[in-house]
C-alpha cells in the first residue's frame, strides 16, 4: 500500500520569501509522484509531475519539486512566493503499473503575507 | 480550467436520503474517477470507471456507486447518507491508452452537506 506524508499542514511566510513545502511517501513499489494546487473554493490543478528522469522536475508559476529516492521524499520549492501562491497543496502518489488512482497527503496550507 | 464539469456545486441533504452527483468529462478522456474530501483532509479515492465499468475501488461501502455512460460522462451515487458523508466530491477525467500516465483533470467539485 501506497501512502504520503506532508511533514506541515499550515506554512506562513512572507511575500517574496522562498519556501519549501515537505512531502514523504511510502511505497513497496515504484512511483509517480505529483503536486497539485487547491485555491479556495475550486478543485485542484496539476503544479507538477515526476514520472522518470530527472529528479528536479519544474512546474507551472515558478514551482520545482526534487525526487529523493533514498530518502523516499519530493519537497516542493519556490525561491519567491506572491500573494497569488495563497492555497492548499497535495502531494500525491500513484503506482506506474496500475490504475490512475492518487493517494494524496493531508495538505499543506501555505499563506503569504505581505 | 480542465474542461471538466460537475454539477450541482452544492447542495444540502438529509441523513438517509439519496444524492446523485454528476460529470462531464475533459473532451477526448475515456476514463473517470471520483475523490471524496473531507474538510481539511486530502481527497480520498471511491472508485473509477474505463469503458462504462468499475476499474477499481477505494475503501468505500456499497452504498456508494458509480456509472460511466457512453459519452464517458458520470454519475456517483450514494444511497441512505450519513452525516460524514459531508464532503467535497471531486470528479477526475484522464486518458487511458494502456499505460498510466498518472495525470488527472479535477473538476471544481460538488460540495455536499448532509444535516
Amino acid at each position: 500500500a501506497q501512502s504520503v506524508t506532508q511533514l506541515d499542514s499550515q506554512v506562513p511566510v512572507f511575500e517574496e520569501a522562498p519556501v519549501e513545502l515537505r512531502c514523504n511517501y511510502s511505497s513497496s513499489v515504484s512511483v509517480y509522484l505529483f503536486w497539485y494546487v487547491q485555491y479556495p473554493n475550486q478543485g485542484l490543478q496539476l503544479l507538477l509531475k515526476y514520472l522518470s528522469g530527472s529528479t528536479l522536475v519544474k512546474g507551472i508559476n515558478g514551482f520545482e519539486a526534487e525526487f529523493n529516492k533514498s530518502q523516499t521524499s519530493f519537497h516542493l520549492r519556490k525561491p519567491s512566493v506572491h500573494i497569488s501562491d495563497t492555497a492548499e497543496y497535495f502531494c500525491a502518489v500513484s503506482d506506474p503499473e496500475g490504475a490512475q488512482k492518487l493517494v494524496f497527503g493531508q495538505g499543506t496550507r501555505l499563506t503569504i503575507n505581505p | 480550467e480542465t474542461g471538466v464539469t460537475q454539477s450541482p456545486t452544492h447542495l444540502i441533504k438529509t441523513r438517509g436520503q439519496q444524492v446523485t452527483l454528476r460529470c462531464s468529462s475533459q473532451s477526448g478522456h475515456n476514463t473517470v474517477s471520483w475523490y471524496q474530501q473531507a474538510l481539511g483532509q486530502g481527497p480520498q479515492f471511491i472508485f473509477q470507471y474505463y469503458r462504462e465499468e468499475e476499474n477499481g475501488r477505494g475503501n468505500f461501502p456499497p452504498r456508494f456507486s458509480g456509472l460511466q455512460f457512453p459519452n464517458y460522462s458520470s454519475e456517483l451515487n450514494v444511497n441512505a447518507l450519513e452525516l460524514d458523508d459531508s464532503a467535497l466530491y471531486l470528479c477526475a477525467s484522464s486518458l487511458w491508452q494502456g499505460t498510466n500516465t498518472g495525470e488527472l483533470f479535477f473538476g471544481e467539485g460538488s460540495r455536499l452537506t448532509v444535516l
